[in-house]
């Protein structure tokens, strides 16, 4: 069974600090990790994704992520946030195969950066 | 405008009524899907379809029935309402059902009221 942590169900920040976003998950085999952003009264909106190769994976808006086997975490990072961050923001991981399309979700972590 | 239009935004029922919760997505993709947001609870996997052939369910309760008249099109029966079906129900959709990894795009979500 696979299982996502994301042990921070809140953060707050001021604008222009760097924040990291926790994400740890527990799977045996090869999967995809991925993490997701959700404004207010919004749906998710897709971030980035790794599968293999270079550990850090880029995103869309400065975020990026880093993935540790060891560790066997997915942490989000943005070295400097603007106020319009301010959003949950979900880890997912999905294996892969024929459940490749079911992601499996965090609880999330709210971000809230202020002025 | 957004791509995937899910109807309506909010919707109260009492106990044992019946609903359908509309879905459609005008990204041109091939897999659809449903999943529901319980309160403190993660995003839970419901449905996958691919080319209106369900694919995937992780729902045990048969009172929840996907509905799919065309390929972008895929909305959620739910009958026999009870209070613990109250949650954020998202479609999403991807450009093809796949083996792994898939990027999801998400509607806003139904948020569904059971009283």
């Amino acid at each position: 069974t696979q299982t996502v942590s994301q042990s921070d169900a809140h953060v707050t920040v001021f604008e222009g600090d760097s924040v990291e976003l926790r994400c740890n998950y527990s799977y045996g085999g090869s999967i995809y990790l991925s993490w997701y952003i959700q404004h207010h009264g919004h749906g998710l909106q897709f971030l980035l994704k790794y599968y293999s190769g270079n550990p850090v994976v880029q995103g869309v808006n400065g975020f990026e992520a880093e993935f540790s086997k060891s560790d066997s975490s997915f942490h989000l990072r943005k070295a400097s946030v603007h106020w319009s961050d301010s959003a949950v923001y979900f880890c997912a991981v999905s294996p892969g195969g024929s459940s490749g399309n079911k992601l499996i979700f965090g609880i999330g972590t709210l971000l809230s950066v202020k002025p | 405008d957004p791509k995937i239009i899910q109807k309506p935004k909010y919707l109260v029922a009492v106990t044992g009524s019946e609903k359908i919760l509309i879905c459609e997505q005008y990204l041109g993709h091939n897999a659809m899907y449903w999943y529901r947001q319980s309160a403190k609870k993660p995003l839970e996997f419901m449905f996958s379809y691919s080319y209106q052939k369900l694919m995937d369910n992780q729902t045990a309760s048969s009172r929840f029935q996907p509905q799919s008249s065309k390929k972008n099109h895929l909305d959620l029966q739910i009958t026999a309402l009870k209070p613990d079906d109250s949650a954020t129900y998202f479609c999403a959709s991807s450009q093809d059902w796949d083996w792994g990894g898939v990027t999801l795009y998400f509607g806003a979500g139904t948020r569904l009221s059971v009283l």
